[in-house]
């Protein structure tokens, strides 16, 4: 099974400034016949259910901000936020698609500094 | 609207049953895979099960495997996930969640989720 481990635990950022979560994989979700990182990151705030951020890696999930991206390929990804805002304050995971069982990762929380 | 809406969650004692269901509108449901996923009180999101658009193909975590069962009725719109022989560590909001892309796309991401249901296993 695939494991995903993200880091850091937990985040506190300025407002206005850069935040990045890293997510690792234990294996590659890199598909080969298609070239796709089999690799999403969601966003919960407290209450609700996660929100669908980023899929394929990198590809930005309608209505999504675009001060979210998503980088990386392989083993290695990233998820930054361009310039914090106040609305940001949640946890991050990260989830691999490749095949089942899908896991995800332990959550980052992101607070303001 | 497009949601799903999950219920039949509530206090059970160790050893027992509940059957949780998964109501979908304002999408073809029946052209979806969809997913159980759940979340321990403070705890991070673990996958539970899956199913295809017509039942045939169907997997589960380790820790539910032959204790918890997936099931659709794709004339009703719903998902159910029948869970046997309860455990504390079951205690958890359960939540379902469609895939991102229809058939014959199988392995997706989460684009929809439910608010989800709470399950409490407990004497």
């Amino acid at each position: 099974d695939i494991v995903m481990t993200q880091s850091p635990d937990s985040l506190a950022v300025s407002l206005g400034e850069r935040a990045t979560i890293n997510c690792k994989s234990s294996q590659s979700v890199l598909y080969s016949s298609n070239n796709k990182n089999y690799l999403a990151w969601y966003q919960q705030k407290p209450g609700q259910p996660p929100k669908l951020l980023i899929y394929w890696a990198s590809t930005r999930e309608s209505g999504v901000p675009d001060r979210f991206s998503g980088s990386g390929s392989g083993t290695d990804f990233t998820l930054t936020i361009s310039s914090l805002q106040a609305e940001d304050v949640a946890v991050y995971y990260c989830q691999h698609y490749y095949t089942a069982p899908y896991s995800f990762g332990q959550g980052t929380k992101l607070e303001i500094k | 609207e497009v949601q799903l809406v999950e219920s039949g969650g509530g206090l059970v004692q160790p050893g027992g049953s509940l059957r949780l269901s998964c109501a979908a509108s304002g999408f073809t449901f029946s052209s979806y895979w969809m997913h159980w996923v759940r979340q321990a009180p403070g705890k991070g999101l673990v996958w539970v099960s899956r199913i295809n658009s017509d039942g045939s193909r169907i997997n589960y975590a380790d820790s539910v495997k032959g204790r918890f069962t997936i099931s659709r009725d794709n004339a009703k719109n719903t998902l159910y996930l029948q869970m046997n022989s309860l455990r504390a560590e079951d205690t958890a909001v359960y939540y379902c969640a469609r895939v991102g892309e229809v058939v014959p796309a199988n392995d997706r991401y989460f684009d929809l989720w439910g608010r989800g249901t709470l399950v409490t296993v407990s004497s």
